[in-house]
């Protein structure tokens, strides 16, 4: 058991290009969730699948923004035509299902658009 | 919706000494759980504690614990003989029972444990 990892750890872009991220979670795990963090603030959530099934996004999340977990294992996010407000940190995170599941998050990925 | 806030941005505790943060939520549910994670400077978000809301006992990890009043909706960590490695940002987050983990988050507090 290695952990959630994700990749890459940095990304700098330029305003208007696209971008995508990368997370594998722990093996063994069905549930799968992306958050953004903003500075000075706490995680918000974005999307969850279970399996490869996306079964929930948040209004956060607009129409530039893509995530797949095409084979139920690692998952990508995706950000079309980015906007300084992008800008964040984005977190991926992995559960089991279960009466105890908990949330086990990666290191994420901290994208700046200039 | 959910809310949770968290009053104090800054805390300052030294070495070996007991710190307690604060977290207060808002919520109509009944079923619910309450988490703490701290996130280092190493920006991963780790699970220190967490309290469902229909035991009444407090939960505890060892230094950490919990002073958790269900009508207050007030939901406190305990740190016990900090240590430098505490030093961090400390999230409190609140999940609705069976919404498949999703987490509403405070906006952190951030710890820092002197010599």
């Amino acid at each position: 058991d290695t952990g959630v990892s994700q990749d890459p750890r940095h990304k700098i872009t330029k305003r208007g290009q696209n971008v995508t991220f990368r997370c594998d979670p722990i093996s063994e795990h069905n549930r799968l969730y992306w958050y953004r963090q903003t500075l000075g603030q706490g995680p918000e959530f974005l999307t969850y699948f279970q399996n490869e099934a996306q079964l929930e996004k948040s209004r956060l999340l607009s129409d530039r923004f893509s995530a797949e977990r095409p084979k139920g294992s690692f998952s990508t996010l995706e950000i079309q035509r980015t906007e300084q407000g992008d800008s964040a940190m984005y977190l991926c995170a992995s559960s089991e299902q279960g009466a105890n599941e908990k949330l086990f998050f990666g290191s994420g990925t901290q994208l700046s658009v200039l | 919706a959910q809310t949770v806030t968290q009053s104090q941005p800054e805390m300052s505790v030294q070495e070996a000494e007991t710190v307690t943060l604060s977290c207060t939520y808002d919520t109509s549910e009944n079923n619910y759980y309450l988490f703490w994670y701290k996130q280092p400077p190493s920006r991963q978000m780790i699970l220190v504690i967490r309290q469902e809301a229909y035991k009444q006992q407090n939960a505890t990890e060892n230094r950490f614990s919990v002073n958790f009043q269900k009508a207050a909706k007030s939901f406190s960590l305990k740190i016990s003989d900090s240590q430098l490695g505490d030093t961090a940002m400390y999230f409190c987050a609140f999940m609705t029972a069976g919404t498949a983990s999703k987490l509403t988050f405070g906006t952190g507090t951030r710890l820092q444990v002197t010599l």
